[in-house]
């Protein structure tokens, strides 16, 4: 299986401030997506890192709020922007569509567990 | 718009039970349906993967069904024991942009 690196792990922010986070994924893969998974819910995805191009959103997500950066196959990049405490969520990077792969399956990092103060 | 569903939503069963948990989705043209697992504050680790045209596929104690024209798949799971204690999301991969939709997931309790 691939191996999703996810980093931090964890953090714990001020209202009003931004937070990176880093997916690094240990081979090239077709896709990668960006997750949210809020306090005692299931996963909504956020949007899908195009590499080289935007991000394609999902209903509710823009990405003032949420900038993506794909810069190549295997690394991507989400932050969110001017925090509040409702954005408190664990935050998984997922990719797909490894290089001579026949099944499409979809991996996951540990995800960030972000908490705004 | 695909809509997953998962029941029951808790199961608290005694070690060594065979147990089922069911999903269901809206919408058939999937690429696939991944079962994943997921522990208290931790990432999704994959558990069984089904292509469209498969009807099953098994890993040790886990055997997951896929009946795409109804719309549902299950995970039974064997001999259930402790270390089973987690919860359990079945998730749909669409045919276009190959994202995922997830349920709300079966919060698995297996009691010693």
């Amino acid at each position: 299986s691939a191996v999703i690196s996810q980093k931090p792990s964890r953090d714990i922010c001020q209202r009003g401030t931004s937070l990176t986070i880093q997916c690094q994924v240990d081979s090239q893969v077709t896709m990668m997506f960006w997750y949210r998974q809020q306090p005692g819910q299931s996963l909504t995805l956020i949007a899908t890192a195009n590499q080289g191009s935007e991000a394609t959103y999902e209903s509710g997500f823009v990405i003032d709020k949420f900038p993506i950066s794909r810069p190549n196959l295997t690394f991507s990049t989400l932050t969110v922007s001017n925090m509040s405490p409702e954005d408190s969520s664990i935050y998984l990077c997922s990719a797909a569509g490894r290089a001579n792969e026949r099944n499409t399956e979809a991996f996951f990092g540990q995800g960030t567990r972000l908490t705004v103060v | 718009k695909q809509e997953v569903t998962q029941i029951p939503a808790a199961l608290s069963v005694p070690e060594g039970e065979n147990l089922v948990l069911n999903c269901s989705f809206t919408d058939s043209a999937i690429y696939n349906l991944q079962w994943f697992r997921q522990d208290p504050g931790k990432g999704l680790t994959s558990l069984l993967l089904i292509q469209s045209s498969q009807r099953e596929q098994t890993s040790g104690r886990l055997n997951a069904s896929l009946d795409k024209s109804s719309g549902r798949s299950t995970l039974y799971i064997a001999a259930s024991q402790p270390g089973d204690s987690a919860t359990y999301l079945c998730a749909v991969m669409d045919t276009g942009r190959r994202a995922l939709t997830f349920g709300s997931g079966t919060r698995l309790q297996v009691q010693p």
